[in-house]
């Protein structure tokens, strides 16, 4: 069975901190990666997609990704209290965005 | 991004009435749709696979005589909670993938209360 794990959290990070979130999967074959934000009460949003090895860079959001290791990391810089969120990560198997397993999520607080 | 509507956004029921909720894809075409369900802090789960022209497929477990698929054309799928009882109050969330890339997208999700 397809698997992604993630921490639940809450981290917790001062404001102006880097947050650092983690998420692992199970699936070698897995072909593009997902880090969704989920406010509370809301539905979840697309904030960063990565499809190799490496770091993909947009904003004050890196996603690292390490198909070696099956890992994939988002990093939030300078960090803000609107940052607080639950962080989603999700994993594809195809090309076509039929085949998603998503991570538990990990909370995370930003605190003022 | 590609944009997914879902309406309504909040719905009160009585019990033992049935409610539909429409996911609509703006901008582009989707054969396929996914519905799920999230209950207050806890992770989403996948219900079902909604698949346009054909029977949709449930997760074990969801019962599909009470979670009631349809997606009758490229736009638009619904999903009918028929004879609602209060424990299925939950946030119902769809998706969708533009399909020329492996990203999915969500609506805004619809609250149901049922009472």
């Amino acid at each position: 069975q397809k698997e992604v794990e993630q921490n639940s959290g809450p981290l917790s990070v001062p404001e102006g901190a880097i947050a650092s979130l983690n998420c692992t999967y199970s699936d070698r074959g897995s072909q593009s990666f997902f880090w969704y934000r989920q406010y509370s009460g809301k539905s979840p949003e697309l904030i960063m997609s990565i499809y190799s090895n490496g770091d993909k860079e947009d904003g004050r959001f890196t996603a690292q990704l390490n198909k070696a290791s099956q890992y994939v990391s988002l990093l939030i810089r300078d960090s803000q209290p609107s940052d607080s969120a639950t962080y989603l990560c999700a994993v594809n198997s195809d090309n076509y965005g039929q085949n998603f397993v998503f991570g538990p999520g990990t909370r995370l607080s930003v605190l003022p | 991004g590609a944009v997914v509507s879902q309406h309504p956004s909040r719905v009160i029921c009585k019990s033992g009435t049935s409610v539909k909720i429409e996911c609509r894809s703006l901008d582009f075409q989707a054969t396929t749709m996914f519905w799920y369900r999230q209950f207050p802090k806890k992770s989403l789960m996948l219900m079902a696979t909604s698949n346009e022209g054909s029977k949709a497929t449930y997760e074990q477990g969801v019962e599909k005589d009470k979670f009631l698929i349809n997606h009758a054309s490229l736009t638009l799928s619904t999903l009918t909670v028929t004879s609602a009882h209060p424990e299925d109050s939950s946030f119902y969330i769809c998706s969708a993938s533009p399909g020329q890339t492996p990203t999915l997208y969500f609506g805004e999700g619809s609250w149901l209360t049922v009472v």
